[in-house]
């Protein structure tokens, strides 16, 4: 069984102090590894796909990295604005997404 | 690109009664779409994934006649909740995919549900 482990379940951080969020994970088949932000009350917004060990992608402050057995996400001099939840999924032999519980980030000005 | 949206963003309804909601691919053709439900401080979990022009195929523990899903075309699916009761309430949300050659999922904006 597919399955995704997140910490911390909660961070906070000072506006410009960097830091990284943890996403563990065992799949079959990893097709792929997601990163989404969801805002409260909102649909998860789709920042990073990452497919093999190694691979590694940026996007403003955040830089998603991935190993064999877990993916980073570092959020580099955060803002306020990047207060969010943090979803981490896998999709391993068919189409499903299989998410953590997240992280929910704030970012104190 | 890939903007998918939901009808209504919330609703009310009372015990008993049907409650709609509708799942649109607003730039793309979805030939798979997916219902999540998530509770408070809970990750999204699948209830159901969608093929335009195909049955359902419902995770284990969701129940088929109780969550209607119909995916007409390749741009709606909606879910139909059946006989709510209040255990129902819940965030209903819906994911697109654009086809074979992509395997990320775009999702909407989410459903308020709440059922007195």
């Amino acid at each position: 069984e597919d399955q995704v482990t997140q910490s911390p379940e909660a961070l906070r951080l000072q506006e410009g102090e960097s830091s990284s969020l943890n996403c563990s994970y065992t799949v079959s088949g990893l097709r792929g590894l997601f990163w989404y932000r969801q805002d409260p009350g909102k649909g998860p917004e789709f920042l990073f796909t990452l497919y093999s060990a190694g691979e590694e992608k940026e996007k403003e402050r955040l830089k998603a990295t991935l190993t064999k057995k877990e993916s980073f996400l570092h959020i580099t001099a955060p803002k306020p604005e990047d207060s969010a939840t943090y979803l981490c999924a896998v999709q391993g032999g068919s189409e499903k997404l299989v998410f953590g519980k997240g992280t929910k980030l704030t970012v104190n000005p | 690109g890939a903007v998918v949206s939901q009808h209504p963003s919330w609703v009310i309804c009372k015990s008993g009664t049907s409650v709609k909601i509708e799942c649109r691919s607003l730039d793309f053709q979805a030939t798979t779409m997916f219902w999540y439900r998530q509770f408070p401080k809970q990750s999204l979990m699948l209830m159901a994934t969608s093929n335009e022009g195909s049955k359902a195929t419902y995770e284990q523990g969701v129940e088929k006649d109780k969550f209607l899903i119909n995916h007409a075309s390749l741009t709606l699916s909606t879910l139909t909740v059946t006989s709510a009761h209040p255990e129902d309430s819940s965030f209903y949300i819906c994911s697109a995919t654009p086809g074979s050659s992509s395997y990320e999922q775009y999702f909407g904006p989410g459903t308020r549900l709440t059922v007195t």
